[in-house]
């Protein structure tokens, strides 16, 4: 079973920046996404990107700040998050999608970056 | 954007009882693509359920999710002491995909 490695969260401030990375232990064509839960929260889906990389999907609320990448070469997801701002403190989750091709559930997640905008 | 609605908001209840949970959603979810989360604090959420009512690799079958449209509710047969936790249910079959707000079933 794949498993995913985030890293990259930490402390910044306002308007700052940071690049989030999600490692997947083995090959995966399967469409990604990162979700992201504001302390005490529910979940929210934030950005996801196709198996191929060439479709991806971002919630107005980060829509030109965020950026989602993947390099299937190194089994990698990124989330280049600009212009941070308060509200965008979260745990960040990458999360795998079940099946191939649209949009679908999350089957494997993560154990969760944090970020922090303060 | 498709809005899901978990009822209620908690769930007192003893080991061994039987708790449904409800998630209803503001417009028809295509090809029932909805699925369940178990989430425990400090943990990533775990699938429970999709596709209304399939259950997800290594699920027990005191876990099962029902509905169609815009009525959904997953049934835990009999609690379980791991069973006390956050449930989210979250729709697919339109973007953005949209979470519910969660329903917390704790021990009574």
């Amino acid at each position: 079973e794949v498993q995913l490695l985030e890293s990259g969260g930490g402390l910044v401030q306002p308007g700052g920046s940071l690049r989030l990375s999600c490692v997947a232990s083995g090959s995966t064509y399967h469409a990604m996404s990162w979700v992201r839960q504001a302390p005490g929260k529910g979940l929210e889906w934030v950005s996801g990107i196709s198996g191929s990389g060439d479709s991806t999907y971002n919630a107005d609320s980060v829509k030109g700040r965020f950026t989602i990448s993947r390099d299937s070469s190194k089994n990698t997801l990124f989330l280049q998050m600009n212009s941070l701002r308060a509200e965008d403190t979260a745990v960040y989750y990458c999360a795998k999608d079940l099946s191939y091709g649209s949009w679908s559930a999350f089957d494997i997640w993560g154990q969760g970056t944090m970020v922090t905008v303060s | 954007e498709i809005v899901l609605t978990q009822s209620p908001g908690t769930l007192s209840l003893s080991p061994g009882e039987r708790a449904t949970l409800s998630c209803r959603a503001s417009q028809s979810v295509s090809s029932s693509y909805l699925a369940w989360y178990q989430q425990k604090p400090g943990q990533a959420p775990r699938l429970l359920i999709y596709g209304a009512s399939s259950r997800a690799t290594g699920i027990p079958d005191r876990f099962s999710g029902s509905g169609s449209g815009t009525d959904f509710s997953l049934t835990i047969s009999r609690l379980e002491p791991e069973d006390f936790a956050v449930y989210y249910c979250q729709q697919y079959g339109s973007s953005p995909l949209t979470f519910g707000g969660g329903t917390k079933v704790e021990i009574k």
